[in-house]
């Protein structure tokens, strides 16, 4: 079974509006770390935020913001007021802490934005 | 402050040479982590090290695959011989040890075997 699912293979918004990206997990870990990463064309992999298993609150960063929901195990990234700049790829990864998994990011597919102006 | 370095960023070779790929992970970073990215598969991790030790290489397709690091500040990834499957981008991060810490990525080395 993948391990992180990103169902949506690509997403078109309007400048200034937002967008949310879908990302659902399966783990069986209590101790685990999601990320989101963006790639751009030119190829280079860029963090934009975290979120711990254990964290009580969304992390934030900016505008980009993660609504995590560990019952649905789901962990959607949102982005605001959406730029030009922000045509790119986004990636979900998780790392786990278990086992032979320690440390080890799994990414999703990956979900292909574009921004209109 | 630096990020992660990589070398060389593109390559082009034929199939049966040797290929060395470089990285130079984030200084005080003790865990680093080669990626490899192509199409079909997307982002797979070939390897991880903490502290210079290799902790998972069940990513490693084959053997014509290793790495090495020798000290804190420096890995290879070596392919030998290369085949055209294995053109891809390859990725090195590193990150701090605990699990929670963020991997940084370096800007890849776009790799074409002909």
């Amino acid at each position: 079974a993948q391990k992180i699912t990103q169902t949506q293979p690509g997403m078109f918004v309007q400048e200034k509006e937002a967008v949310t990206l879908d990302c659902t997990y399966d783990t069986s870990d209590q101790s685990y770390g999601l990320f989101w990463y963006k790639q751009p064309s030119s190829g280079e992999m860029i963090f934009l935020i975290y979120q711990g298993s254990y964290d009580e609150q969304n992390a934030t960063e900016g505008r980009y913001s993660l609504n995590f929901q560990k019952a649905r195990k789901s962990a959607n990234l949102v982005i605001s007021a959406s730029q030009l700049g922000d045509s790119a790829m986004y990636f979900c990864a998780m790392r786990e802490v278990g086992g032979t998994s320690y440390g080890k990011l799994t990414f999703g597919q990956g979900t292909i934005l574009t921004v209109h102006p | 402050d630096a990020g992660v370095i990589q070398s060389p960023r593109h390559e082009v070779t034929e199939m049966g040479q040797e290929v060395t790929l470089r990285c130079k992970p984030i200084s005080g970073h003790n865990s680093l982590f080669w990626y490899r990215q192509t199409m079909m598969r997307g982002l797979e991790l070939l390897i991880y090290f903490n502290n210079n030790v290799p902790i998972d290489d069940s990513g490693m397709p084959e053997d014509r695959f290793s790495a090495k690091m020798p000290n804190a500040s420096f890995s290879t990834l070596k392919i030998q011989p290369s085949e055209p499957r294995d053109s891809a981008v390859y990725f090195c991060a590193s990150s701090l040890a605990t699990f929670a810490e963020t991997q940084y990525f370096g800007p890849g080395t776009r790799l074409l075997v002909l």
